[in-house]
């Protein structure tokens, strides 16, 4: 069982539309979750950082369950510019990032 | 406030031939990482390098290997190499003492072995 497990996508959506991913980690000494976008041919970058009480940054929202090792990102009112392939991230305190596959967006007009 | 810098951006090799990155971390970072990302895959964690010395290793051989300068840049040097090998290869940076543990990628070198 892989790590870090994504929905596969990909998601095709158009603007202005809701979407969420989902993701699962097997490892639960698991303490720091991210959400990294990379756009094509380019690095990832941070998207947001997760945090188990959830937390939103305008139009993203990020949720943490411990419990059940799940964790989901919320995109609402698409924009083009949103099209991207989206990573979800775990880490062990200061050690490797662990990323999964990535599930690709894309917004159409 | 320089970011993470990587060199080359792109790289031809032929199977067998041996390679090496260089990799300059953001300013004020001590800590390098370096990720293999295949086509339609997900970053995949080579080795981490501070104080010099290779302080954690991913699922990777022998024939990847990398040291860590005292100005903290970083090489990335794979052997033998093999056609499996082609991927981008990227560099994260990070700061030790920084509990939120944020790695800052640079643009990566993409390695085409033939």
């Amino acid at each position: 069982r892989k790590e870090v497990e994504q929905d596969p996508g990909p998601f095709n959506v158009p603007e202005g539309a809701t979407v969420a991913f989902n993701c699962t980690y097997s490892n639960s000494a698991s303490q720091s979750f991210f959400w990294y976008r990379q756009d094509c041919r380019k690095e990832p970058k941070l998207l947001m950082s997760v945090y188990s009480s959830g937390n939103e940054d305008g139009r993203f929202t990020a949720q943490l369950n411990r419990a059940s090792q799940y964790i989901s990102l919320l995109i609402r009112d698409s924009k083009l510019s949103d099209s991207a392939t989206y990573l979800c991230v775990v880490q062990k305190a200061g050690t490797a990032l662990i990323f999964g596959k990535g599930t690709t967006l894309s917004v159409s007009s | 406030d320089a970011g993470v810098t990587q060199s080359p951006t792109h790289l031809i090799k032929t199977r067998g031939q041996q390679v090496t990155l260089r990799c300059s971390p953001k300013s004020g970072h001590d800590t390098v990482s370096w990720y293999q990302q295949a086509l339609g895959q997900g970053p995949q964690f080579i080795f981490q390098y501070y104080e010099e010395e290779e302080r954690q290793r991913g699922n990777f051989p022998d024939r990847f290997s990398g040291h860590q300068f005292p100005n903290y840049s970083s090489e990335l040097n794979v052997n033998a190499l093999l056609l499996g090998d082609s991927a981008l290869y990227l560099c994260a940076s990070s700061l030790v003492r920084d509990t939120s543990y944020e790695q800052y990628f640079g643009p990566g070198t993409r390695l085409t072995v033939t």
